[in-house]
């Protein structure tokens, strides 16, 4: 199994700031991956981080509001930028899911945006 | 697209009462079904899961089966207890990996108290 870390484990932030999260694993991994889980909803996968290359989006986000950088095997950052109040959410790291492989959550960060 | 529906909740119950969870997806395909359990401030933790139909998952006591003639995967427990309240979602995921590789899709939870 793999155990995930995530900074910071909640914050309160002013609209039109950005705030970034960071993700570290305790093993090498392939692929990262950020969801996103809005207040009494279910998660949402947001985008796939890969060392080296360039995240992919999911329909719906993009990289000028979620930049996210990837610079090893086990760590990423997923920045929320010139936020606003409907970006409150948890924002959960995840890690493994190929084929039936089991895939692991982070603790996540819950963000509260005024 | 893949979709996962959940009973609708919140689901109360008395400790030790009997729990059901329906869960019906669709999907093209043969997907791996699995159920997360969130419990109060923390993240999601697997539950179980099971990757090819008629496969029963089971852990602590709760257990689902796929059911591919029904597109089915309901969670059951016999006994619940009080430290069983929590958010338990259902998802699915493409076992076909490529551009699915790690795409889970979520039900939309189902909130569980469980009184004493």
């Amino acid at each position: 199994s793999a155990v995930i870390s995530q900074k910071p484990s909640r914050d309160i932030c002013q609209r039109g700031t950005s705030l970034t999260i960071q993700c570290q694993v305790d093993s090498q991994v392939t692929m990262m991956f950020w969801y996103r889980q809005q207040p009494g909803q279910s998660l949402t996968l947001i985008a796939t981080a890969n060392q080296g290359s360039e995240a992919t989006y999911e329909s719906g986000f993009v990289i000028d509001k979620f930049p996210i950088s990837r610079p090893n095997l086990t760590f990423s950052t997923l920045t929320v930028s010139n936020m606003s109040p409907e970006d409150s959410s948890i924002y959960l790291c995840s890690v493994g899911g190929g084929g039936t492989e089991t895939q692991y959550f982070g603790p996540g960060t819950r963000l509260l945006v005024l | 697209g893949d979709s996962v529906t959940q009973m609708e909740g919140p689901v109360t119950l008395s400790e030790e009462a009997f729990l059901t969870i329906n869960c019906t997806y669709t999907a093209t395909g043969y997907p791996s079904l699995f159920w997360y359990v969130q419990y109060p401030g923390e993240g999601l933790q697997l539950l179980l899961k099971a990757t090819k139909a008629d496969d029963k998952g089971s852990n602590k006591g709760f257990e689902a089966t796929y059911r591919k003639e029904t597109t089915s995967f309901h969670l059951e427990k016999g006994s619940v207890q009080v430290s069983d309240s929590a958010v338990y979602f259902c998802a699915l995921r493409p076992n076909a990996g490529g551009t699915s590789y790690g795409k889970l899709t979520f039900g939309q939870g189902t909130i569980l108290t469980v009184h004493p």
